[in-house]
């Protein structure tokens, strides 16, 4: 079974720059998590999803941030405009509604924005 | 507010050396504690739940315990594929789904 997909695996892009970032969770699971890894600040929640629809979003960072989840098998996360604090790993995880905390987390995406 | 303090930040053992991580957590009503692995350049992985103080795990050479305050990763015997960076993460009653994370105990294994 395919697990958690995330793209692009790495991105490099200037200050200023839109950055989407893409996840297709694992067929049937009904959460959607996004998360941001820094060595600073570890891994913090940013938004979640149930069924699509956002239940927190109290870790998104600024309005600079946005998340949409158009269907169960997809979910973006958008920064615009980019700043070098921004420069993190994203990871993406899924799960389902019986056991949201096994996460099945994707293997991320590496932002540098310079 | 959750939080999650792990320690020691790193370790190194030699194969076969026992020990253990420990995680100290603040929570307003525990719904669960939880472990994860994190290899390097990878998502984390999911080890373990623990709901209510006393409650104990085991997987392979893995054994996580619960006390009111802290969890404990108990490392029995350990071998290099053991080493990554190991998660503690809790889920208060007021948090919905959200995990809180601590930053995680990297732990090497030298053979």
């Amino acid at each position: 079974d395919a697990g958690v997909i995330q793209s692009p695996r790495h991105e490099v892009t200037e200050m200023g720059q839109e950055v989407t970032l893409r996840c297709k969770p694992i067929s049937g699971h009904d959460y959607l998590f996004w998360y941001r890894q820094t060595m600073m600040r570890g891994l913090e929640l940013l938004i979640y999803f149930n069924n699509n629809v956002p239940i927190d979003d109290s870790g998104m960072p600024e309005d600079r941030f946005s998340a949409k989840m158009p269907n169960a098998s997809f979910s973006t996360l958008k920064i615009q405009p980019s700043e070098p604090r921004d420069s993190a790993v994203y990871f993406c995880a899924s799960s389902l509604s019986r056991r949201p905390y096994e996460q099945y987390f994707g293997p991320g995406t590496r932002l540098t924005v310079t | 507010e959750d939080q999650v303090t792990q320690s020691p930040e790193a370790l190194r053992l030699q194969e076969g050396e026992s020990s253990s991580l420990n995680c100290s957590y603040t929570v307003s009503g525990l719904r669960g504690l939880f472990w994860y692995r994190q290899d390097p350049g990878k998502g984390p992985e999911f080890l373990f739940t623990l709901y209510s103080a006393g409650e104990e795990k085991e997987k392979e050479r893995l054994k996580a315990t619960l006390t009111k305050k802290e969890s404990f990763l108990h490392i029995t015997a350990p071998k290099p594929e053991d080493s990554a960076t190991y998660l503690c993460a809790v889920q208060g009653e007021t948090s919905g789904s959200r995990l809180t994370f601590g930053e995680g105990t990297q732990l090497t294994v030298n053979p």
